[in-house]
């Protein structure tokens, strides 16, 4: 499994765009680059999943560049609601080992 | 929206005595998950149960622990003699097939041993 690189933190304010970048210069041709979500006391929430080039759904963006060596999950217009711990992960969703591993994450402090 | 449910939210138990956390995975996933996440660190990965075996466990997940999926609809994780390090939020997940990552996570169980 790819090892990962976040910043373990990133301060913003209401109604910024926030961009978290992941590391994963040894990533594999079969490995996808998902992102999760953890607020205090709850389970990790599936954010975005993607491959290559630029996934968008109703919450955020993901850019991967060509090499997909890293990643950047794009926040559009961040509230207070949106101050969690963000992880980025790799790795071969088709593959007999098909367990997330999360690493340490991204503490996002989102401030009025 | 379908979500996992666990149960209970809180346990506390002493130091040695059995536990059994209980999980019902989304009714139409094949994959199934426990995690743990001791206070102030990151999501551990504990075992992947897949056609009613164990597909894969960490280093945590020893002679201790054990899953079960009685009755095709829960999924559960024993720990047999608890320790005080075993305290941690115990997450199980689910998802739907192996082409996706996206899994759906409990709201956890909180297991304080004293």
């Amino acid at each position: 499994l790819a090892k990962t690189t976040q910043p373990i933190s990133m301060d913003s304010y209401e109604g910024q765009e926030v961009n978290i970048t992941c590391s994963h210069n040894n990533i594999a041709t079969n490995d996808y680059i998902t992102w999760y979500q953890q607020f205090p006391s709850q389970g990790p929430r599936f954010i975005i999943q993607g491959y290559k080039t630029k996934v968008t759904n109703e919450v955020a963006s993901l850019f991967i560049p060509a090499d997909r060596k890293s990643s950047t999950l794009s926040l559009p217009r961040v509230s207070l609601s949106d101050t969690a711990v963000y992880y980025c992960l790799v790795g071969d969703i088709g593959g007999a080992t098909n367990k997330l591993i999360f690493g340490t994450g991204t503490l996002l402090a989102v401030q009025p | 929206e379908p979500e996992v449910t666990q149960t209970p939210s809180h346990q506390v138990t002493q130091m040695g005595q059995e536990v059994i956390l209980r999980c019902v995975p989304i009714s139409n996933h094949l994959y199934f998950y426990w995690y743990r996440q001791i206070l102030g660190q990151k999501v551990e990965f504990l075992v992947s149960f897949y056609n009613n075996e164990i597909s894969e466990k960490s280093e945590i997940f020893d002679d201790q622990f054990s899953v079960e999926r009685p009755d095709g609809s829960n999924f559960t994780l024993k720990i047999r003699s608890t320790k005080l390090e075993d305290s941690a939020m115990y997450f199980c997940a689910s998802r739907v097939s192996y082409m996706n990552t996206e899994a759906f996570f409990g709201q956890g169980t909180r297991l304080t041993v004293v």
